[in-house]
């Protein structure tokens, strides 16, 4: 069984461009949740897609929006960069919000703001 | 306002010898909290998870502990291994919120010495 995949693994951007990050989630999981890693501040919620509804939204500004398609793929986008949106964006799948089961992690996309 | 905390940012273990990881948290609704571990350059992976109606969940090399009264939790890995060297976030969840979304802690960056 394929796990989560996220794409591009790592990518070089200017400030005051927008960047689009995918996320595959495994076979059968239908909730997609996004997260900001920096360093020292652990991981950050962005938001959470479910049947490609957003479900839930972290204390991000309206320049983070994502979206989810009906094979439960996602999608983040973050316009307008600044040096401090430089990360590491964290993907997760679960069959469905609030369950027991645990999120499953892709390897992530590493942005930098130049 | 950090409502998990890991107050270590890392902790050096002799291998053979016992890990002990902390992690304190401040919202008396948690209810659910989990163990992940971190390796360079890849997603989080599961380890293990406590509901609130425990105070001790053991699976393996790994239990944790649950003091509710302290809002204090702890992950033991006895013995600890050379491959347990990884960065290790707790994270909790009231799973009753309308607004239900897993709060991390910072991470502690566990080095397991030879």
């Amino acid at each position: 069984k394929a796990g989560v995949t996220q794409t591009p693994r790592y990518l070089i951007k200017t400030r005051g461009q927008q960047v689009t990050l995918s996320c595959s989630p495994i076979s059968g999981h239908r909730s997609v949740s996004w997260y900001q890693q920096t360093p020292g501040q652990g991981l950050q919620f962005l938001f959470e897609y479910f049947s490609e509804t957003q479900r839930n939204k972290g204390n991000f500004p309206g320049r983070f929006s994502g979206r989810q398609f009906s094979n439960s793929r996602s999608e983040m986008n973050v316009s307008t960069l600044e040096l401090g949106d430089s990360a590491l964006y964290l993907c997760a799948s679960s069959f469905r919000p609030r369950s027991n089961s645990p999120l499953h992690f892709g390897n992530g996309t590493r942005l930098t703001v130049t | 306002d950090q409502q998990v905390k890991q107050n270590s940012p890392s902790l050096s273990v002799q291998e053979g010898r016992i890990s002990i990881l902390n992690c304190d948290y401040t919202n008396s609704m948690f209810d659910y909290f989990l163990w992940y571990k971190k390796y360079p350059a890849e997603g989080p992976t599961f380890l293990i998870s406590i509901s609130s109606i425990k105070d001790k969940n053991e699976d393996g090399r790994f239990t944790v502990f649950l003091n509710k009264s302290a809002k204090h939790l702890s992950l033991h890995i006895v013995p600890s291994q050379p491959g347990d060297s990884a960065v290790y976030f707790c994270a909790a969840s009231a799973r009753g919120d309308s607004n239900y979304q897993l709060i991390w802690g910072a991470g502690t960056k566990l080095i397991i010495k030879p």
